[in-house]
This record gives structure tokens, sequence and C-alpha cells, in this order.
């Protein structure tokens, strides 16, 4: 099983400020089925980030991921107040699917 | 409008069964492979099994290997989880998902509440 350790667990930044998550995995994940993803409280996760690196409808150019082998990373380049939320990596390359247990972007 | 919405959550005692129900509209499931994923505040999310398209090469999580059972009706565009010998373990949101993300799709439910206590 492929376990994806996320750092760090809380970031505490305010808006304007830019963020850096990262995604450690136990062993080498195929870029092509690494996502990241945001979930805010109440809602289901929605997709950031798919293919490591390539951003999905609607997301805004201020979001970047990047990464290959065991290290991936999210970036936020300027918060935004509506970015607080907490962010999910994923990878669903080999079975179980596993994701990473979340990094939460709280306003300081 | 796409929607994924789940039903047939509850309150059950340890050992006992329970099965979720995911019905789609807006979007045909038959095409997609379709996903349950859980959470829990403590456990984050965890993805419970995967049945592709074509219903075979079904994969589980090993916390519900030998106990869940996914499915799907392709015709009723509706998927299922049979969920048997429960555990407080299993307390979670639950989400019926699909994904295909070169393709634009990433749909969930809502979630429902299953709930495993004495």
């Amino acid at each position: 099983e492929v376990v994806l350790t996320q750092s760090p667990g809380t970031l505490s930044l305010s808006p304007g400020e830019g963020a850096t998550l990262s995604c450690t995995a136990s062993q080498s994940v195929n870029t092509k089925f690494f996502v990241w993803y945001q979930q805010k409280r109440g809602q289901p996760p929605r997709v950031l980030i798919y293919q490591t690196s390539n951003r999905a409808a609607g997301i805004p150019d201020r979001f970047s991921g990047s990464g290959s082998g065991t290290d991936f990373t999210l970036t936020i380049s300027r918060l935004e107040p509506e970015d607080f939320a907490v962010y999910f990596c994923q990878q669903y390359g080999s079975s179980p699917y596993t994701f990473g247990q979340g990094t939460k972007v709280e306003m300081k | 409008q796409v929607q994924l919405v789940e039903s047939g959550g509850g309150v059950v005692q340890p050992g006992q069964s329970l099965r979720l129900s995911c019905s789609a509209s807006g979007f045909t499931i038959s095409g997609y492979a379709m996903h349950w994923v859980r959470q829990t505040p403590g456990k984050g999310l965890e993805w419970v099994a995967v049945i592709p398209y074509h219903g075979n090469n079904i994969l589980y999580a090993d916390s519900v290997r030998g106990r869940f059972t996914i499915s799907r009706d392709n015709s009723m565009n509706t998927l299922s989880l049979q969920m048997n010998s429960l555990t407080v373990e299993d307390t979670a949101v639950y989400y019926c998902a699909t994904w295909a993300f070169t393709l634009g799709v990433d749909y969930w439910g809502q979630g429902i509440l299953v709930t495993v206590s004495s």
C-alpha cells in the first residue's frame, strides 16, 4: 500500500500569503494518477490538480502542482479567503488507492 | 445538472448489515468506473472500492474486502454497496464518486452517514 504523508498538518496564514503543501509517498507514484483535492466543511472533496500538475476546469492559476517519484507539492501563490480549507493528496495508480491525511490551511 | 445522491445510511449495531445506494442523474454511469470513498474525523478520507464500467476487476480496500460488495446497475444508473459484518470502525460518511479528470469529470455525492454502535 502506498502511504501518503502530508505536511504540515496545519498552515496558519493570512490572505495574500503563499502556501506550500507537501505530500510524500512511501513508494514511487505514477504522476498520471496523482491528484490534489480541496475540501470545505460539509462538502465533498473537489479536484484542484490532476496528473500532478494539471489544473482542473475552473481552478484559478494561483494553484499549481508539481512533483515526481515520492515527493509532490501543491502551491497556492496568494491565498484568497475562499482558499482556507483542507487539502488532500491522492494516488490511484496502484490499489488500494490512498489519500493523505490532509493539510488544513487556516486563517491566521 | 450532474447529481449523485446516496441513500440507505443509518445507525446499526456491530455485526449487522446495511446497503447503500447511489443514484446518478445528469450523466450516464455506464461509461465510468464508480467508487465508494468514506471519511471519518479521525482517519480522514479512505477509498473503499471501485467497480469499472464493465463490472469486472473490482477492487477493494483491505479493511473491507470480504465484507463489502460493490455493484452497479447501468440500466438504472445506480451504484450500490452491500456492507456486512459491520464494525464500529466502519462508522463514517460514505461518498459515491467517479472521476475521469482528463474528461473534466469529478463527481461526488454529498455523502451519507453510517453509524455502527451498540
